[in-house]
């Protein structure tokens, strides 16, 4: 079975830190997919981050960065200079490869709700 | 990204009614949807899968006769809450997929049972 752990369930930062949100999986399928989304008080989700298991290399956007250690099933979301915009509920999530590209079902894990503190 | 649509945004009913949600894809084809409930400050769980023209696949522990799935077109799945109750009440939320790299979620819907 597939999991995904949120260790952190608040975390408050004071704008222009730099934020880390972690994530931990679980999965036996060799090949799998690994997300990162944000929920702001609106509700909706948005599509942050979709890695591929066999692609382990960093990944930068503007001032969101990505660390994707296979070694230890994490895949950590940092956040550059914080902004008051920034604060939402984070969703790392992980689903098993299938031929179906982009219709894999989503593990979810617990989110972490980040507040920017102006 | 795609644009997903949910209708409505809000709705409150009283219980035993029944509440149909709609979720739209509007501008690609939704070869599968995804319904989601999302209890205060929890996390989204999947309540079914639903490909066109097929029978919804139901997650274990969802009740397939209360959460009623249709997915009728490329562009079209409702979510139909039967006979709701006060513990129905929670925040719905669609995702649609097709050939891109992920899901595209709705804005969700809140259902409040009175």
């Amino acid at each position: 079975a597939q999991k995904v752990t949120q260790a952190q369930t608040e975390i408050s930062v004071v704008e222009k830190e730099d934020v880390t949100l972690d994530c931990v999986y679980e999965t036996r399928d060799t090949t799998y997919y690994l997300f990162w989304y944000k929920q702001p008080p609106s509700g909706e989700l948005v599509f942050l981050i979709r890695r591929n298991s066999f692609d382990e290399q960093n990944e930068i956007s503007g001032r969101y960065s990505w660390n994707f250690q296979k070694s230890t099933s994490s895949f950590n979301f940092t956040i550059t200079a914080s902004q008051v915009v920034d604060s939402a509920v984070y969703f790392c999530a992980l689903s098993e490869a299938s031929e179906d590209f982009g219709n894999e079902k989503l593990t979810f894990g617990t989110g972490t709700r980040l507040t920017i503190i102006p | 990204g795609a644009v997903v649509s949910q209708h409505p945004s809000w709705v409150i009913c009283k219980s035993g009614t029944s509440v149909k949600i709609e979720c739209r894809s509007l501008d690609f084809q939704a070869t599968t949807m995804f319904w989601y409930r999302q209890f205060p400050k929890q996390s989204l769980m999947l309540m079914a899968t639903s490909n066109e023209g097929s029978k919804a696949t139901y997650e274990q522990g969802v009740e397939k006769d209360k959460f009623l799935i249709n997915h009728a077109s490329l562009t079209l799945s409702t979510l139909t809450v039967t006979s709701a109750h006060p513990e129905d009440s929670s925040f719905y939320i669609c995702s649609a997929a097709g050939q891109q790299e992920t899901q595209y979620f709705g804005p969700g819907t809140r259902l409040l049972v009175l």
